[in-house]
Order: C-alpha cells, then structure tokens, then sequence
C-alpha cells in the first residue's frame, strides 16, 4: 500500500540555521507529495505541494522537490525563524484516489533564538 | 480557502459514555467532510469520508456503529464516539475539501476516555 515515512523528531534548530526534514514514500501508482504545517493550537495548513516528478513547490522560503528516482520530497529552508516552529507533516495522493491522503507521522521543529 | 472548526477542542469522558464532536465549515458549504485519527506520534489515519444528506463511506477496518458520523447540512458534520473505551483516546481531526479540490483542515479534538 501507499505510506510515507519522516524523520523522526524533535528536530531543534538554532534561528536562522539550515533545516532539512527528510521525506520518502512509496505508492502504487503516480502521488501528488505535499507538506502541510500545524502551528500549535491550529489545524494542518499545506504549505507547499508538487504533482509531478522533478517539480518544485516552494512557499514562505520553504522548498521542497519531487524526485521520483529516489521517491523523496525533502523539505529544506535557509534559513529558519522561531516562527517555523510547528509540527510538519508529509503527505502523497495517489491519482485517481480522490482526496484521500496518505500522512507521515509528522515532524516536530523547534526553533531557539 | 475555507475555515473550518472543530468542537470540542479538548473532551475528557468517562468509560461507557458517548461524545459527539462537531466540525463545522464557516465559510464554504462543504458537500464533503473527511475525518481522521491521530495516535500520538503516528499519522493521520483517514477514518471515513462524510457526505452531505447520504450515509458515510468508512475506511478499512474502521467500526461504523461505534463512530458516528453524520452530515445534516452543508456546514456541519459530526463525529460520535459510541460507548467509548480508553483505546477510542486520541486527537480527532476534520478536513473540508475545498472549491479548488484543495483540502483545509480543522484544529483537531483531542479525547480522553478516563
């Protein structure tokens, strides 16, 4: 079946470090990737999203690339705020399976100051 | 996008009882609302798909008379935990799908069965 695994967290991070959360799937058939955020106390939002292989989706300095040879949408930013902070979760949906996600077990990021 | 709400935030119950959890879609009249499950630090489970004025589709291995689902209006979907157990204790969260197809999600209820 369809799955997406992340690395696990808590990733903390200095502000304005780097940040890579990993991200790799597997599916039967050909997803759309996306990664949404959840602030605390709030719901999940999509942060950034791409439907096809080597597409880019970017947001709020957040990238992230679709990489088919190696099943991966990696989520980097440059340099991160203590704004980022939240829990990340990385998503697939598979074409033809309406809107069903298929979530990995989310990332939680903490930036210090 | 649309806004959506979800109601209670937090609900602490005793064994045996029901809770009944409210998501509402503020601004879009939603045709179809999808519930999830939560066990910490683990994903979202899609529980079932709820339809406006139809019955529920629910996923795999979900219990149909044991969460509740209906979907009276247009802005309002319900979930009911029935006769609830310490295993029911998780975060319940509910998405609308959007006009674009995009989907929007709700803050998420999280219950305690004591």
């Amino acid at each position: 079946g369809d799955s997406v695994t992340q690395m696990e967290g808590p990733v903390t991070l200095s502000e304005e470090a780097f940040l890579t959360i990993n991200c790799t799937y597997t599916a039967t058939g050909y997803p759309s990737l996306f990664w949404y955020v959840q602030y605390p106390g709030e719901g999940l939002q999509l942060l950034l999203k791409a439907t096809k292989a080597d597409d880019k989706g970017s947001n709020k300095g957040f990238e992230a690339t679709y990489r088919k040879e190696t099943t991966s949408f990696h989520l980097e930013k440059g340099s991160v705020q203590v704004s980022d902070s939240a829990v990340y979760f990385c998503a697939l949906r598979v074409t033809g399976g309406g809107n069903k996600l298929t979530f990995g077990t989310g990332t939680q990021l903490k930036v210090e100051l | 996008g649309a806004v959506v709400s979800q109601h209670p935030s937090r609900v602490i119950c005793k064994s045996g009882t029901s809770v009944k959890i409210e998501c509402r879609s503020l601004d879009f009249q939603a045709t179809t609302m999808f519930w999830y499950r939560q066990f910490p630090k683990q994903s979202l489970m899609l529980m079932a798909t709820s339809n406006e004025g139809s019955k529920a589709t629910y996923e795999q291995g979900v219990e149909k008379d044991k969460f509740l689902i209906n979907h009276a209006s247009l802005t309002l979907s319900t979930l009911t935990v029935t006769s609830a157990h310490p295993e029911d204790s998780s975060f319940y969260i509910c998405s609308v799908r959007g006009g674009t197809g995009e989907l929007f999600f709700g803050e998420g209820s999280r219950l305690t069965v004591l």
